[in-house]
């Protein structure tokens, strides 16, 4: 059973281009949460899917959006890059265990913009 | 903004001994974990424990959570030049209608020296 993948692995983007992650999530899970980790830091959540929608939105501009299909995959858009959004993108598919949300993470995507 | 605090930032012991790392949060939360990751990749979720327990052991881990106080510490036993990684405590908070999101502090590197 796969767990959750992401791809790209390496970006390099130039400063104001456009940037498109993809994350396909553990098998039987639904929902998709998107975070960011800058060297050093923790992962600061992004934004969440569920059912295709954007169900839970962290603390981030415009600029990041995002999309999910039919199959629970989903894909992370950042326009206007700034030298700021060089991080780690880390994906995360879940289930309800009846206790607790099981977050599986995907290995990251690291994202450099020069 | 990130709600977690870990404790030490850095931490560098002998193969055998053992590690504890604190970690403090502002907020009410419904169960904290923890998190390994190695060298920037992606997060494994280690153990979870409810904001209505005090201890939980899960192999070389113990975790304790204090609410009164809003911290927690993991205790690694007989560390393995293999628990070199970095360690992530996060929290969740019920925020309602069912999303959920993760909220990480900056983490303790840990580093075992054979």
């Amino acid at each position: 059973d796969a767990g959750v993948t992401q791809s790209p692995t390496h970006l390099i983007k130039t400063r104001g281009q456009q940037v498109t992650l993809r994350c396909s999530p553990k098998s039987g899970h639904d929902t998709v949460s998107w975070y960011q980790q800058a060297l050093g830091q923790g992962p600061q959540f992004i934004f969440q899917y569920y059912e295709e929608e954007e169900r839970q939105r962290g603390n981030f501009p415009d600029r990041f959006s995002g999309h999910q299909f039919p199959n629970y995959s989903s894909e992370l858009n950042v326009n206007a890059l700034l030298l700021g959004d060089s991080a780690l993108y880390l994906c995360a598919s879940s289930s309800w265990t009846g206790v607790f949300y099981e977050q599986y993470f995907g290995p990251g995507t690291r994202l450099t913009v020069t | 903004s990130q709600q977690g605090e870990e404790d030490p930032q850095a931490l560098s012991i002998q193969e055998g001994e053992n590690a504890t790392m604190n970690c403090s949060y502002k907020t009410s939360i419904n169960n904290l974990q923890w998190y390994r990751q190695n060298s920037g990749r992606g997060l494994v979720h280690l153990i979870l424990i409810r904001s209505n327990e005090r201890e939980k052991h899960s192999g070389r881990l113990r975790v304790t959570l204090d609410t009164s106080k809003k911290s927690s510490s993991l205790l690694i036993t007989a560390s393995r030049a293999a628990d070199t990684a970095s360690y992530f405590c996060a929290t969740d908070e019920d925020s309602g209608a069912g999303s959920y999101q993760l909220t990480f502090g900056k983490g303790t590197k840990l580093s075992v020296i054979p």
